[in-house]
This record gives structure tokens, sequence and C-alpha cells, in this order.
């Protein structure tokens, strides 16, 4: 079974700041989706970026990208030019595709970013 | 576009009760689930229809009941509520990945149900 450990389970930072949120995962398969998850204090899912484990390039999404490091089994959001609405909940999520319908997410703790004005 | 829509948004349950929370999609999508949310504990799956007519247990199943009624809805029944089930509950939907590679997949959320038992 895959396992998601976040191990902050809060953090802050300062308005226009870059912040970065740490995940770890555990897997035998060497094809698999990782995701980060907002969620606002509305508690809605909100996704904000996915990773395919076959790309070596890390993916990107405006102020949002991470650090997939596929050996380590680390994978790291990075938030630059942080903003009040950032402020939310953030869970990382792990998805094995190749389990045919099978397929459903394994998520972390979560780590609750606070960012200050 | 609705998207996942959950019902009910809010219930206050007595111990011993039953009660069902109802969920819809309209993107056509195969796969539903059931999560449950507790303080600390992130986001755990009940239960989940990979397709209409097919449910199987996820990670804590114990003391719930899920029915996939068809193709856009998949409920999830508290046979006989307890204070343990308060939680936030939310529905999920996601396109079914067959055999091969499929990128795009994603999987939404609805907007939660607040479950309170006493």
């Amino acid at each position: 079974a895959q396992t998601v450990t976040q191990s902050q389970p809060e953090m802050s930072v300062q308005e226009a700041e870059t912040v970065t949120l740490s995940c770890t995962y555990d897997t035998s398969e060497s094809n698999y989706y990782l995701f980060w998850y907002k969620q606002p204090p509305s508690r809605q899912m909100i996704l904000v970026i996915r990773q395919e484990a076959y790309k070596q390039q890390n993916a990107t999404e405006n102020r949002f990208s991470v650090n997939f490091q596929k050996a380590a089994k680390s994978f790291s959001l990075k938030i630059s030019d942080s903003q009040l609405g950032d402020t939310a909940m953030y869970f990382c999520a792990f998805m094995n595709p190749f389990t045919g319908a099978n397929s459903k997410l394994t998520f972390g703790k979560g780590i609750t970013l606070s960012v200050r004005p | 576009n609705a998207g996942v829509t959950q019902t009910p948004k809010f219930q206050v349950l007595k111990t011993g009760q039953s009660m069902t929370l109802q969920c819809a999609q309209d993107m056509n999508h195969n796969s539903m689930y059931w999560y449950r949310q507790d303080p600390g504990m992130g986001l755990r799956l009940i239960y989940y229809s990979a397709s209409e007519g097919t449910t199987d247990k996820g990670e804590v199943p114990n003391g719930y009941n899920v029915s996939r009624l068809n193709k856009r809805e998949f409920s999830l029944r508290l046979e006989s509520a307890a204070p343990s089930q308060t939680s936030v509950y939310f529905c999920a939907s996601s396109e079914e990945l067959g055999q091969g590679y499929a990128p795009g997949n994603t999987i939404y959320f609805g907007e939660g149900s607040w479950l309170t038992v006493v």
C-alpha cells in the first residue's frame, strides 16, 4: 500500500515571499501521479498541481511549482510571491493509475499554511 | 457546470439514527468515491465505485454502506450513526482509467457534508 507523509503540520510565510511545503511518499510502483490539493476555509478541495512520475520535468502552474525527486520519493510544493488567498490547508496526494478501475487517491495529513500581511 | 453535488451540506444526528448522504455528478464519470476528513487525519477513503453496478471498500468502510444507483449517483448510508462518525464527508468522481495511460485524469470533489452525531 502507498503512504504519503507530510511531516510539517503548519507553516507561516510573509506575503510576497516564497514558501516550500514538503511531502514524501512510499510506493513500489514506477509509474504514478502526484498531486497537491488546496483546501481553503470553505473546505472545497481545489487541485493545485499534478505531476506524472514518468516526466522528469517538474510541473509548474503560475506561482506554483514542484520539486519532484523520484529516487528520494519526495514531492515538494513551492509557492512564489505568496498571497493572502493562499492561506489554506494543503494536501499532498498519490494515485496509482495502473490498477485499472481501482485507481484512487491516497492523501497525506495536510499542512496548514498561513500567509501574513 | 454543477460538477459534483452533495446533499445535505449540514446534518446533526442522534446516536443510533440512520441517514443517507446523496452525491451526483454531471461529468459522465465512471468512478465515484466517498472520503471522510477528520482533524489531523487528512482524507480517508470509505468506499469507491469504479463503474455503475460495482462498489468496493476503501480504508475505513466499517459502519457505512453505499449504493451506486446509476452512473450519476453514489450514495453513502449510515445505518446506525455513532459519535465516531462525526466528520466532514466528501464525494468525488473521476474518469475511469482503463488500459494504458490517461495523463489528463483528475478527481473532482464536491463541497463536503458536515455531519455531527451526538
